[in-house]
């Protein structure tokens, strides 16, 4: 069955080092894949989005993604948080033009 | 302001009643989407219009129904509530269809009693 699998309910990082999230998808070929937070006040917003190419993709907010075919994994890194990083984090996929959607990661900052 | 408005902003309703969530799509946004986040279902997509026609069609209830309207905007019809159906309903939207970048509205918290 095609799924998404984020292992981290929590995180907590302090601010100032480095962040990797981890997702890991089921799908027969290679899937579309995207990132999206969640953030206090300000809803759900798309950080950056895998079709095909180059398997790092960069996207806002300092963020970059690493599509990995033999791991099936797309993890999410930072290499520096910040205070405001403190949200949940979605990974997602397409499947057959449906977005499947990860529990979510929730990143705690320790100042 | 991803420029999706949604209304009300919150909903207290008993069960059994059958309320209505309002969507209104981005500017040149044909594309709209229903998603019901809940603390034990997490983020689950319901539905999507193109262009006022259902295009997909996810864990939605029978009790649910949707539509778009000539001029975009969306309604999501919740019929015969129950507890369960709590939850914060978000609506999204998107230039033409699921591959492009969704924006999401602020949502719509609905409580049962």
């Amino acid at each position: 069955a095609q799924s998404v699998t984020q292992p981290d309910i929590h995180i907590t990082v302090s601010e100032g080092a480095s962040l990797e999230l981890r997702c890991n998808y089921s799908y027969g070929a290679t899937p579309y894949l995207f990132w999206y937070v969640q953030s206090p006040g300000q809803g759900l917003q798309l950080l950056l989005k895998y079709f095909s190419g180059d398997t790092l993709v960069q996207g806002i907010k300092g963020f970059e993604a690493e599509f990995k075919r033999s791991q099936s994994s797309f993890n999410l890194r930072k290499p520096s948080v910040h205070w405001s990083d403190a949200a949940e984090y979605f990974c997602v996929m397409d499947s057959n033009y449906q977005l499947i959607w990860g529990a979510g990661t929730k990143l705690i900052i320790k100042p | 302001d991803s420029g999706v408005t949604q209304t009300p902003k919150h909903l207290i309703t008993a069960t059994g009643q059958r309320v209505t969530l309002r969507c209104s799509p981005r500017s040149g946004d044909l594309s709209v989407y229903w998603y019901q986040q809940s603390l034990d279902q997490g983020l689950q997509f319901l539905i999507q219009y193109y262009n006022g026609e259902e295009r997909a069609k996810g864990n939605i209830l029978e009790r649910f129904s949707a539509q778009q309207f000539p001029d975009l905007h969306s309604e999501l019809n919740l019929s015969s509530l129950e507890l369960g159906d709590s939850a914060l309903y978000f609506c999204a939207s998107s230039v033409g269809q699921v591959l492009d970048e969704q924006y999401f509205g602020p949502g719509t918290r609905l409580t049962v009693t």
